[in-house]
């Protein structure tokens, strides 16, 4: 079975700080894998995916096969970018799985 | 936003009660699901469906109950309510046919069992 891992329940960082939320993912084939963002009193919505290779507000996240991480990162953390993030995971044609969540707060 | 509507929003009920809450979506997406959000446990999957009448378990589907008579509305039913299931539960879709893999959240249905 599939499973995501968020070490961190909470991340807080200073505004124009480096951030890394780290997620790391267990499935013996080859997942597809995401980022979702639920910002305060919005709906969860998709960030990026990896197949993609995109940046979207300045976030990034490779895919490391070896580590088997997906971690997300931004070189300069903005006050905006407080929310909830979770990391997914999805084996292809199935369902998604979530990790717990990590809240990042940025202060200004 | 995709066009999902969750209703109740807020719903108090008592212990032993059945509660249904309603997702309706207009966006013709074949996939829907139900997943319950708690603290410390993130987004669990409850059930889905991958079409009319077509139904699977998710992770936590003990004391759940679908059901999907339209393409539109995925109901999700608490039989008996139990204070294990004070939650915020979301329904979501997907379009299996765009290969993005995306799920278009609700805003979600506050659940509270006393």
């Amino acid at each position: 079975a599939q499973r995501v891992t968020q070490p961190e329940k909470l991340l807080s960082v200073f505004k124009g700080a480096p951030v890394e939320l780290k997620c790391n993912y267990s499935y013996s084939g080859s997942p597809e894998l995401f980022w979702y963002v639920q910002y305060s009193r919005q709906r969860l919505q998709l960030l990026l995916r990896h197949i993609s290779r995109e940046s979207i507000k300045g976030f990034t996240a490779d895919l490391n096969k070896g580590e088997t991480s997906f971690h997300l990162k931004k070189p300069f953390a903005q006050e905006e970018d407080s929310a909830m993030y979770y990391c997914a995971l999805s084996p292809r044609y199935s369902t998604l799985t979530f990790g717990k969540g990590t809240m990042l707060l940025v202060s200004p | 936003d995709a066009g999902i509507t969750q209703s109740p929003r807020h719903k108090v009920t008592e212990t032993g009660t059945p509660v249904t809450l309603r997702c309706h979506q207009t966006e013709n997406h074949r996939y829907m699901y139900w997943y319950r959000q708690d603290p410390g446990h993130g987004l669990r999957l409850i059930h889905y469906s991958y079409g009319v009448k077509d139904t699977d378990k998710g992770e936590v589907s003990d004391g759940y109950s679908v059901s999907r008579s339209k393409t539109e509305d995925f109901l999700l039913t608490l039989e008996s309510a139990t204070s294990s299931q004070t939650s915020v539960y979301f329904c979501a879709i997907s379009d299996p046919d765009s290969n993005t893999g995306e799920l278009f959240f609700g805003e979600g249905s506050r659940l509270t069992v006393l």
